[in-house]
């Protein structure tokens, strides 16, 4: 069946260290999107990406959507204490009748003071 | 305007039994889906309800059901409880599902322990 990976499962960094995360999918999506769980917490959202080849940042992050429309990358820049957490991409994949939003599998980020 | 509320925040139960979760959309949001999250785990798709209808269901057993209400509230309910179900359950909601506008809100979960 379709499924969204993601390298890496866990990283861990120094901080001030660059981090980089990377989305596959099996299949053609129409968009991607971006969440982080801090430890404890729950998933919020970041980010979506529907063009081919589309680049978006925010302030330290900077993400990518392949141009294939099947691959996607979140690349942190000088990574700080505040960056932990997991970070989930979430592809939406049009089906027919109905959609479906598919998470990938997730990468633990931890930062070293 | 609030968030997405789950109740309860914890929950303990003994194997056999069954529970029911409960999750409050934030306003105006017609679509709740739910999802398992286990230690290392990713997010494991439950089912999604739009409008009291379910229009997705992911892969796990009918032990597993839910339901939406008209005003948008929705539950699940997990029977003959396992010691695998022990997990965090996700409650996310959305204003406009399955489009490219799609943009989920996750509430802080249930804590489910299986003794």
């Amino acid at each position: 069946g379709q499924q969204v990976m993601q390298i890496p499962q866990y990283q861990h960094v120094q901080e001030g260290e660059d981090f980089t995360t990377y989305c596959n999918s099996s299949t053609t999506l129409s968009n991607i999107q971006w969440y982080k769980q801090r430890p404890g917490g729950h998933p919020v959202f970041l980010i979506q990406l529907v063009k081919s080849g589309e680049v978006k940042k925010q302030k330290r992050l900077t993400f990518q959507f392949g141009e294939a429309k099947k691959n996607s990358s979140l690349h942190i820049t000088a990574t700080q204490t505040t960056d932990v957490g997991t970070y989930f991409c979430a592809g939406l994949r049009y089906g027919g009748a109905t959609n479906k939003l598919i998470f990938g599998t997730g990468t633990l980020l931890a930062v070293q003071p | 305007k609030a968030g997405v509320t789950q109740t309860p925040r914890y929950l303990i139960k003994t194997r056999g039994q069954q529970v029911t979760l409960s999750c409050s959309p934030i306003s105006g949001h017609r679509s709740v889906s739910w999802y398992q999250q286990t230690p290392g785990q990713g997010l494991q798709f439950l089912f999604e309800y739009f409008s009291e209808t379910q229009r997705n269901k992911g892969n796990f057993p009918g032990r597993f059901s839910g339901r939406q209400f008209s005003n948008s509230r929705s539950e699940m309910n997990v029977s003959t409880l396992e010691l695998g179900d022990s997990a965090l359950y996700l409650c996310a909601s959305s204003w406009e599902p399955g489009t490219a506008n799609e943009k989920l809100f996750f509430g802080s979960g249930t804590q489910l322990s299986v003794l």
